[in-house]
């Protein structure tokens, strides 16, 4: 089983869509949790930080349930421009990123 | 942009071969992190660097070493290059105290190729 498992997809939603992404990990010392993103070719780019309490960055909201070992994200009005694989990551070894393989997503118009 | 810088950009090595890539971390950072990224995967920490000192590592083999500078930069080397080894790879740094690590922030990789 992998420590942080996602659905591939792809994604395929319009302009304007709500389009909501899940992830599961399985260590439950994990410490710290991200989203991040990563455009074809280019590097993983920090999208956000996600917190227990829930957290919200303007269309982008993440969620985290400890209980579960859950992390959502949330992308609300998706442009066209949100088109990218979205990379979940837990820190679990105080040390080490453990990524998941990546959710793309294809936003259309 | 992060800060970091990776050279060279692209790498093309043939099988036993051997190869050094390099990074210059976010000015101010003290800790860099390796990964590799195979196409269609996520990056796998491959080890970390913290004041000079290997601070955690990875499921890779020995032949996959590397070093932190004074100055924080760092060089990944890797020995006896196999088909496999083709991937992204990435450093990030971060600053941290010795404890946990902090956010990472990703330079531009490099595209290393066995053939």
């Amino acid at each position: 089983r992998k420590e942080v498992e996602q659905d591939p997809g792809p994604f395929n939603v319009p302009e304007g869509a709500t389009v909501a992404f899940n992830c599961t990990y399985s260590n439950s010392a994990s410490q710290s949790f991200f989203w991040y993103r990563q455009d074809c070719r280019k590097e993983p780019k920090l999208l956000m930080s996600v917190y227990s309490s829930g957290n919200e960055d303007g269309r982008f909201t993440a969620q985290l349930n400890r209980a579960s070992q859950y992390i959502s994200l949330l992308i609300r009005d998706s442009k066209l421009s949100d088109s990218a694989t979205y990379l979940c990551v837990v820190n679990t070894a105080r040390r080490a990123l453990t990524f998941g393989s990546g959710t793309r997503l294809q936003v259309q118009p | 942009e992060t800060g970091v810088t990776q050279s060279p950009t692209h790498l093309i090595k043939t099988r036993g071969q051997q190869v050094t890539l390099r990074c210059s971390s976010q000015s101010g950072h003290n800790t860099v992190s390796w990964y590799q990224q195979a196409l269609g995967q996520g990056p796998q920490f491959i080890f970390q660097y913290y004041r000079e000192e290997e601070n955690g590592r990875g499921n890779f083999p020995p032949r996959f070493s590397g070093l932190q500078f004074p100055n924080y930069s760092s060089e990944l080397n890797v020995n006896a290059l196999e088909l496999d080894d083709s991937a992204l790879y990435l450093c990030a740094s971060s600053l941290a105290g010795g404890g946990d690590t902090d956010t990472q922030y990703f330079g531009p990789g490099t595209r290393l190729t066995v053939l």
